[in-house]
């Protein structure tokens, strides 16, 4: 079984100041990992995903995250935030060999983006 | 190309009532995952189904349910209301295929008073 574990609930921080959303994972198999953002009254709208090779992905909006296996960790960043990135964001997972599309998310983390 | 519908975006129904919510997915896609949304419990997988099969499935009672049908769209089907079941319901729509990369509507908000 996987479970996601995103570390802050709540993430305040200003304008153009940089941003990290934090996020472990456990499993005992392979997963692919993905990063989700969700707007007030919105469905979920991926932000970028680590399948395999270069463990450091790029995503939309900015964004970028990199995948640490030894640490189980899947953490995202972005350099310059904007007002316009306050959401919440969604670490998710599913198993390699799930046979389905069964993502397992992260409690969520709030990003309150202040001017 | 279009993206991934759900009716309708808005529900109010009574505790003991049922309720059906549709899904269209994206063009070509033949998988369609269901998700609860509550802010006690956060995003719950309830089932997936492609080419009209369900093929994995959530910890949720048999009082959820769901279907596809051969042109991918999925309703899915709560019966017997409880409090507890006023949820943003999100579905997702995939090819299917491995990495099951998953895209998602804007939700059904069930309310259930």
């Amino acid at each position: 079984a996987q479970s996601v574990t995103q570390l802050d609930s709540q993430v305040p921080v200003f304008e153009e100041a940089p941003v990290e959303l934090r996020c472990n994972y456990s499993s005992s198999v392979s997963v692919y990992l993905f990063w989700y953002v969700q707007y007030p009254n919105q469905g979920l709208q991926l932000l970028l995903k680590y399948l395999s090779g270069s463990t450091l992905v790029k995503g939309i909006n900015g964004f970028e995250a990199e995948f640490n296996k030894s640490q189980t960790s899947f953490h995202l960043r972005k350099p310059s935030v904007h007002i316009s990135d306050t959401a919440e964001y969604f670490c998710a997972v599913s198993a390699l060999y799930n046979q389905g599309g069964k993502l397992i998310f992260g409690q969520g983390t709030e990003l309150s983006v202040k001017p | 190309k279009a993206g991934v519908t759900q009716t309708p975006r808005y529900l109010i129904k009574t505790r003991g009532q049922q309720v059906t919510l549709s899904c269209s997915p994206i063009s070509g896609h033949r998988s369609v995952s269901w998700y609860q949304q509550t802010p006690g419990q956060g995003l719950q997988f309830l089932f997936e189904y492609f080419s009209e099969t369900q093929r994995n499935k959530g910890n949720f009672p048999g009082r959820f349910s769901g279907r596809q049908f051969s042109n991918s769209r999925s309703e899915m089907n709560v019966s017997t209301l409880e409090l507890g079941d006023s949820a943003l319901y999100l579905c997702a729509s995939s090819t299917g295929l491995a990495p099951y990369e998953q895209y998602f509507g804007p939700g059904t908000r069930l309310t259930v008073t």
